[in-house]
């Protein structure tokens, strides 16, 4: 009964590579954010989503590009990866963008590129 | 949103309280002070949020200045498990949502 979920948990490529994270959501919320926590540990909001429309679009390079096909999923394709995008990346959920700020996040996934 | 800052680094007694301070002397009169914590290789974990008055949940108590520009999370009874790093963030419940998480404060427990 995970509230958030992530797959996949770990991520080994090469660079150049394109590819993809998975992000479900089971608590019926509107709103889907991802984040991106670098190597000295500072999480900053990437994108987010509510009822399937992108809201915010911070400012990351167009090979990120969030994809949702319903409001209970929000996936992250990566194209022509770098080795600064070696970070952990966490998806998360809230109610709603007005009335709950509330985020519930994922397990993350560890993305590593060689 | 405003800006907070937070101390760096804590430690605590395990089975003392442990009170986080945290600054947003920009804060404005519609933004909500939300404390998350993020427990080592897991995603940030929702701690408690206030306005204005003092909250109090099954995890923690939040008291929030009167002039609102600096609040305390007290985590009553300090455990091993409460070493984490505690975010405390202004948040505008009226915009988009965006959070902005800072450095935070890495709160280390100790037996």
């Amino acid at each position: 009964d995970t509230a958030v979920s992530q797959t996949p948990k770990y991520l080994v490529t090469q660079m150049g590579n394109d590819k993809s994270i998975k992000c479900e959501q089971n608590l019926g919320h509107d709103t889907m954010y991802w984040y991106k926590q670098d190597s000295k540990k500072f999480l900053k909001i990437m994108f987010s989503y509510n009822n399937k429309e992108l809201i915010i679009n911070e400012t990351v390079p167009n090979r990120f590009s969030p994809k949702s096909p319903d409001k209970a999923h929000l996936n992250l394709h990566i194209n022509s990866l770098e080795l600064g995008d070696s970070a952990v990346y966490f998806c998360a959920s809230s109610q709603d963008r007005v009335q709950k700020e509330t985020q519930y996040f994922g397990p993350g996934t560890r993305l590593l590129v060689l | 949103d405003a800006k907070t800052t937070q101390p760096t680094s804590m430690d605590c007694a395990e089975g003392r309280a442990a009170n986080l301070p945290c600054n947003h002397s920009t804060i404005s009169g519609n933004e909500y002070v939300y404390w998350y914590r993020q427990i080592h290789s897991q995603g940030p974990q929702y701690i408690i949020h206030g306005l204005k008055n003092n909250e109090t949940n099954e995890m923690a108590s939040l008291i929030i200045t009167e002039d609102r520009k600096s609040s305390t999370l007290i985590l009553p009874h300090a455990t091993l498990r409460d070493t984490a790093v505690y975010y405390c963030i202004a948040v505008n419940n009226t915009n988009a949502g965006k959070s902005t998480f800072g450095d935070g404060t890495t709160l280390t427990v100790k037996p």
